[in-house]
């Protein structure tokens, strides 16, 4: 059963556009939010998170929002960059150590 | 944040044998996690590596097989024991400092194949 689904393996966009990744859950326990961004042959990069009691955070060009109601989380690039070319995890924790992850999104940002 | 260091980055080993994956922080942390990635799938949390204390397995992973230590608040050691192909994965380490909702922060992992 998972609890963490990212329903696209992968999204293309064009440079300065806006990228959208959405996450649903499940577990109405989760009440952390993480977004990773990784590379290949590197390790998991925290970007940005949100608590909760939250429904926006906001951090430069990343901006999570979360509907808790919906349980649905996404991650908006604004403006993208060829950089951001990279897989998405969004992970979601419930007062514990253990973090669940969704399945990854792969961005692509075309020049 | 943490300076997260794994060794080896990388591996090929034989069935049967077990290698053993040392992740090192250049500050004391809290909280040290190994994970494991498969091929194709996303990350699945193995254990808690708990100072002085066994470490707390996930479900569906045991300490005969997943044996970890941790000695100090910046060093842990994850063992794949008596390995076969199906445990050719990416190990990551990760770490968390302070209380309450903080991020984890991961090293790079050791990219483990089974021949």
């Amino acid at each position: 059963d998972q609890q963490v689904k990212q329903n696209s393996p992968s999204l293309s966009v064009q440079e300065g556009r806006i990228s959208i990744l959405n996450c649903d859950y499940t577990n109405s326990m989760f009440d952390y939010f993480l977004w990773y961004k990784k590379y290949p042959a590197e390790g998991p990069t925290f970007l940005i998170s949100i608590s909760s009691i939250k429904d926006k955070n906001e951090d430069g060009r990343f901006t999570v929002f979360l509907n808790k109601s919906a349980k649905h989380l996404s991650l908006h690039i604004v403006p993208s960059q060829p950089g951001d070319s990279a897989v998405y995890f969004c992970a979601a924790n419930n007062a514990g150590n253990m973090l669940t992850f969704g399945g990854g999104t792969r961005l692509m940002v075309k020049p | 944040s943490a300076v997260i260091s794994q060794k080896p980055s990388r591996d090929i080993c034989q069935r049967g044998t077990s290698l053993t994956i040392q992740c090192q922080v250049d500050s004391q942390v809290t909280m040290m996690f190994w994970y494991r990635q498969q091929p194709g799938q996303s990350l699945t949390l193995i254990a808690t590596a708990n100072q002085g204390s066994e470490a707390t397995y996930e479900s569906g992973f045991v300490i005969d097989k997943f044996p970890i230590s941790r000695p100090n608040l910046t060093f842990s050691t994850l063992t794949v024991s008596n390995m076969s192909p199906e445990d050719s994965s990416i190990y990551l380490c990760s770490v968390r400092s302070g209380a309450g909702n903080q991020p984890q922060h991961f090293g790079d992992g050791t990219r483990l194949s089974i021949l």
